[in-house]
């Protein structure tokens, strides 16, 4: 399996501008989990999904974020619009259901997203 | 409340062995976990431990676990500069990973 793939994996955009990033899970995974990087804040959970539903976007910072999983195959990360502070790694994760080790997550290599 | 702590920096010598430690909250964490992130990379689960046990040996990594303390260390024995990294401890309250701040391990030559 190729693991978690994710595009792109660097995007620099204007701050006001629409930014959409990309994740596919490893085939078979039913959660799917969005974070995000920073130096002040770590790493922090935004939002994830099971079987393609959202079940906790308490991490969603504001509004102006949104995130979707039209197919068990494909979630986008959605910034509009963007401002700097957003400027972050964004990593998607996914992880199987059931069996001991049901929250063991893996890792895509994140976006990396700068916003002037 | 959920809420995991580490040391933000450790450094040590090429062939020593280093220690990591992590603090958690949530005792009804089922696996505990380490994740390894090297540079412009994303997390790597490096090593678990199932939260019955107090011990789980994996080659060089040593994974200690005290329950009534709530404190998880992770050793590595013979530590190589490509050991070099930032460590992530983890608890799992439900299906959601709750990770700690990182330690920033450097190993110099």
């Amino acid at each position: 399996d190729a693991g978690v793939i994710q595009s792109p994996r660097h995007e620099v955009t204007e701050m006001g501008q629409e930014v959409t990033l990309r994740c596919k899970p490893i085939s078979g995974h039913d959660y799917l989990f969005w974070y995000r990087q920073t130096m002040m804040r770590g790493l922090e959970l935004l939002i994830y999904f099971n079987n393609n539903v959202p079940i906790d976007d308490s991490g969603m910072p504001e509004d102006r974020f949104s995130a979707k999983m039209p197919n068990a195959s494909f979630s986008t990360l959605k910034i509009q619009p963007s401002e700097p502070r957003d400027s972050a790694v964004y990593f998607c994760a996914s992880s199987p259901t059931g069996g001991l080790r049901f929250s063991e997550q893996y890792f895509g290599p994140g976006t990396r997203l700068t916003v002037t | 409340g959920e809420d995991v702590e580490q040391s933000l920096f450790l450094s040590v010598r090429e062939g020593d062995s280093s220690v990591i430690n992590c603090t958690y909250t949530d005792s009804s964490s089922t696996y505990l976990y380490w994740y390894k992130q090297e540079p412009g990379a994303g997390l790597q689960l490096l090593t678990y431990i199932f939260s019955n046990m107090d011990m789980k040996q994996d080659q060089r990594l040593t994974v200690l676990l005290n329950k009534k303390d709530k404190h998880l260390s992770l050793r590595i024995a013979d530590t190589q500069t490509g050991d070099s990294a930032i460590y992530f401890c983890a608890e799992n309250p439900s299906q959601k990973l709750v990770f700690g701040t990182g330690t920033r391990l450097l190993v110099s030559p």
